[in-house]
């Protein structure tokens, strides 16, 4: 069955630094995509990062870098130079195959990131 | 370019009653995804609407109901309130499923509905 895994319930990082939180995924379709969300606590859900699994290079966006290992099936999101307003729940999603009727993301449980001066 | 909108950003109910939540997609976007934010559940999937017709379903009751309109906007219907549909509800929308690739979903800032 399809399943989203954030082990980490909660991080903390110093501002500027780097952080890496952590995403494992279970499928057994070979085609699906990986996204990355940030919830603030006014609640929106914010589309950070896309990951598909045919692309070969790994996916950025500005700060925001998807360290994908297919084999590992782990996608992990990297924010590089972090800010205060990086603090959010922030979670991994995914969407498996083409297949019309099975559109919805499956969500893992998120992770609690709080940046610090 | 206006993001999803949800309405209302609140709503107060009894148990026993309906409610009903409002979502417009993003201009151009024909899919349109609501979705339950439970307190300690995670995000869950409730519905999926595409072209006016529903594509597919969470496991929820069928209290849980809703509907596209021709302009794309949806509403989502909770009859018979229980307290533990007491949760933040989350719509999105996405380019359909014509559009090539995967497409991520962009999310409204919800609706908080509260059952007393």
């Amino acid at each position: 069955a399809q399943k989203i895994t954030q082990t980490q319930p909660g991080m903390f990082v110093q501002e500027k630094e780097a952080v890496t939180l952590d995403c494992t995924y279970d499928t057994s379709d070979q085609s699906y995509g990986l996204f990355w969300y940030k919830q603030p606590s006014s609640g929106e859900m914010i589309f950070l990062i896309y990951q598909g699994s045919y692309d070969e290079q790994n996916a950025t966006e500005g700060r925001y870098s998807l360290n994908f290992q297919k084999a590992r099936k782990s996608a992990n999101l990297v924010i590089s130079a972090s800010q205060l307003g990086d603090s959010a729940m922030y979670f991994c999603a995914m969407r498996e195959g083409k297949t019309y009727n099975t559109d919805k993301l499956i969500f893992g449980t998120g992770t609690r990131l709080q940046v610090f001066p | 370019e206006a993001g999803v909108t949800q309405s209302p950003t609140h709503l107060i109910k009894t148990r026993g009653q309906q409610a009903t939540l409002r979502c417009s997609p993003i201009s151009g976007h024909t899919s349109v995804y609501w979705y339950q934010q439970a307190l300690g559940l995670g995000l869950q999937f409730l519905l999926w609407y595409d072209e006016g017709e529903e594509r597919n379903r969470g496991n929820f009751p069928p209290r849980f109901s809703g509907r596209q309109f021709p302009n794309y906007s949806s509403e989502l219907n909770v009859n018979a309130l229980e307290l533990e549909d007491s949760a933040l509800y989350l719509c999105a929308s996405s380019l359909g499923q014509g559009a090539m690739g995967n497409q991520p979903q962009h999310f409204g800032d919800g609706t908080r509905l509260s059952i007393l």
